[in-house]
């Protein structure tokens, strides 16, 4: 069973869904959770970062965490074409340890 | 621009060959990373360099090495190359010496390598 799994994908969606990403992990040690994006033909970025559980918003995103369930998810409200990109989880334990990333999602929003 | 700058952006080579990918890290950044992307096994880690020294290991491949020169640039040295090493090829960097808790690294456009 690999650290961090993430739904392969493809998604696409119409302009103005509201989308949800997962990634579940296995490592109860992870308490640092990212969202990363990678637009096509570029590297990933940092989109969002939590610390342990809980919800934090930033705009029309939304990372939820739930360590008790070891399941991370991003939202995203009134999807545009502009987020179309590639959506990839990473994680972290403590401050020696290193990022460990999902495979990564490719969402597509249709105009 | 994250102000990460890799090159080449694509190379296109030979099984058995060796290539030399290389990245300037932003200004003032002292840790580079190399990571490896490919469909099947997603953004898997390589390697880090800090200020020269390398600082922790990952999946990385003994035909595979790096260093990290005075001047702050990286390079990653692959040879031997098999038609599973073709895949995109990212060097990120940050300012510290550990990989930051809130997972900011600023990641170059990579480098695609295709192994034929």
């Amino acid at each position: 069973q690999k650290e961090v799994e993430q739904d392969p994908g493809p998604l696409s969606v119409p302009e103005g869904a509201i989308v949800s990403l997962n990634c579940t992990y296995s490592n109860s040690a992870f308490q640092y959770f990212m969202w990363y994006r990678q637009y096509s033909r570029k590297g990933p970025e940092l989109l969002m970062y939590t610390y342990s559980s809980g919800n934090k918003e930033d705009g029309r995103f939304t990372a939820q965490v739930d360590k008790s369930s070891k399941y991370i998810s991003l939202f995203i409200r009134d999807s545009q074409p502009s987020d179309s990109a590639t959506y990839l989880c990473a994680m972290k334990a403590g401050a020696n340890s290193k990022l460990t990333f999902g495979k990564g999602i490719t969402l597509s929003v249709r105009p | 621009d994250s102000g990460v700058t890799q090159t080449p952006k694509h190379l296109i080579t030979a099984t058995g060959q060796r290539v030399t990918l290389r990245c300037s890290p932003r200004s003032g950044d002292l840790s580079v990373y190399w990571y490896q992307q490919s469909l099947d096994q997603g953004l898997q880690f390589l390697i880090q360099y800090y200020n020269g020294e390398e600082r922790a290991k990952g999946n990385i491949l003994e035909r595979f090495s790096a260093q990290q020169f005075p001047d702050l640039h990286s390079e990653l040295n692959l040879s031997s190359l098999e038609l599973g090493d073709s895949a995109l090829y990212f060097c990120a960097s940050s300012v510290g010496f550990v990989t930051p808790n809130t997972g900011e690294l600023f990641f170059g456009e990579g480098s695609r390598l295709t192994v034929l």
